[in-house]
């Protein structure tokens, strides 16, 4: 079935050190988005690329930095620069101009 | 990018139809509106989207009045699976990103 997958849907660091959260497509979509989703809030736009080799800074990009090397793939690497990195974070996809797809996201505790 | 407004709760009753308000007073020519609904821990899931006209699918149904500065969002025959946040967004052409800007939403609690 075609999907975004995020792996893992757990993940536990400690502080100072970076992490890189997995985002994996099938859906041939060109575009992809990463959020932060933090309790009782909306979702914040961290990073989106609607191109191979090709990223934007969303509104929260501070602290975290993305990679699109390849069309199914655009990992999330949460930095120690990142103050709150402690999150729920979530990937999506879309093709060009249509709806977003997103993935069932992974929850990032850092102590 | 246009703002939404929603009330930040609802409830309903089971197999009643709920209407889920929003208002986007600052949307552009060009800017459609979306919804999509979160159950807790889960992504986003894609409910339904349009421009200026009405639209209806399996899950629910559109109501854009005709200045588009609100819109409906109408579930005909709630469940108990229906409860969850519902977001209303105005999404920004694709040429600027086509990114979606999601506010607090409505959360919607159907009850027995």
């Amino acid at each position: 079935d075609g999907g975004i997958t995020q792996s893992p849907k757990y993940l536990f660091r400690k502080e100072g050190q970076n992490v890189t959260l997995s985002c994996e497509q099938n859906l041939n979509h060109d575009a992809m988005y990463w959020y932060r989703q933090d309790p009782g809030q909306g979702l914040r736009l961290i990073y989106y690329s609607q191109i191979v080799n090709d990223f934007q800074k969303g509104d929260i990009a501070e602290g975290y930095s993305v990679s699109r090397e390849k069309k199914e793939s655009f990992p999330l690497t949460v930095t120690s620069a990142q103050k709150n990195p402690t999150a729920f974070y979530l990937c999506a996809s879309s093709l060009r101009g249509g709806p977003l797809h997103f993935g069932n996201g992974t929850r990032l505790t850092v102590t | 990018d246009a703002k939404t407004t929603q009330p930040p709760s609802m409830d309903c009753a089971e197999g009643r139809a709920a209407n889920l308000p929003c208002n986007h007073s600052t949307i552009s020519g060009n800017e459609y509106v979306y919804w999509y609904r979160q159950i807790h821990s889960q992504g986003p899931q894609y409910i339904i989207h349009g421009l200026k006209n009405n639209e209806t699918n399996e899950m629910a149904s559109l109501i854009i009045t005709e200045d588009r500065k609100s819109s409906t969002l109408i579930l005909p025959h709630a469940t108990l699976r229906d409860t969850a946040v519902y977001y209303c967004i105005v999404r920004a052409s694709y040429n600027q990103g086509g990114k979606l800007i999601f506010g607090q939403g409505t959360e919607l609690s159907v009850k027995p």
